[in-house]
């Protein structure tokens, strides 16, 4: 089956600096690859998605990027705010069965 | 819609006793899943739906893990027995399914086995 691989686990920056999360996936037939970020004590909320017939796709301040021949995904989040310390999953998803990351936390900096 | 619903929010159980998670998906989602969280080892797909149908529950750790899902706005989840093993973060999910669209998370039960 599917394996993703996300790194960092933990990350930590100061507010209004750049965040990049990296991911894996090993099964070429994946095509859907949503980011999810979750806040303590609630279910992970989909923050940014991409499907496999994009390279790159931006919503205000997420980016998310996909290079398909290598199977690397990454999440860029620029001028981070506190408010956007949480732990983000990245996902792959084949016949709508979704796989994911391990998690990284992130840690905003006032 | 109100989302997906699950209940209850947090349950404490003695080891031995059964124990029964609900959810209710979003009305129209074809697609029901149900996943484990624990630090160890993140988010854990048990078991999930196509139509009610189960289609892979290959996640499930062991005979003491049991789901249904009896119609199309219902699901459980049950251990029986329980053990403090067990103890995590169980979360229900739902998707329409359709072009790999997004899977919407519910709240979340918190189980706690002692």
């Amino acid at each position: 089956g599917e394996n993703v691989e996300q790194h960092p686990s933990t990350l930590s920056v100061q507010e209004g600096d750049s965040a990049v999360i990296k991911c894996t996936y090993s099964d070429s037939a994946s095509n859907y690859f949503p980011w999810y970020k979750q806040e303590l004590g609630k279910g992970p909320q989909l923050i940014i998605d991409i499907r496999s017939n994009v390279g790159e796709k931006k919503d205000q301040r997420i980016a998310v990027t996909l290079n398909k021949t290598a199977k690397h995904f990454s999440l860029h989040i620029t001028e981070t705010q506190p408010e956007d310390s949480a732990v983000y999953f990245c996902a792959a998803s084949i016949m709508s069965q979704f796989y994911f990351g391990t998690g990284t936390s992130l840690t905003v900096i006032p | 819609d109100a989302g997906v619903i699950q209940s209850p929010r947090h349950e404490v159980t003695e080891m031995g006793q059964e124990v029964t998670l609900r959810c209710k998906p979003i009305s129209g989602h074809d697609y029901l899943f149900w996943y484990r969280q624990t630090m160890m080892r993140g988010l854990e797909l048990l078991i999930y739906f196509n139509n009610n149908v189960p289609i892979d529950d290959s996640g499930m750790p062991e005979d003491r893990f049991s789901a249904k899902m009896p119609n199309a706005s219902f699901s459980t989840l049950k251990i029986q027995p329980s053990e403090p093993r067990d103890s995590a973060v169980y979360f229900c999910a739902s998707s329409p399914g359709q072009f790999n669209t997004e899977a919407f998370f519910g709240q979340g039960t918190r189980l706690t086995v002692v």
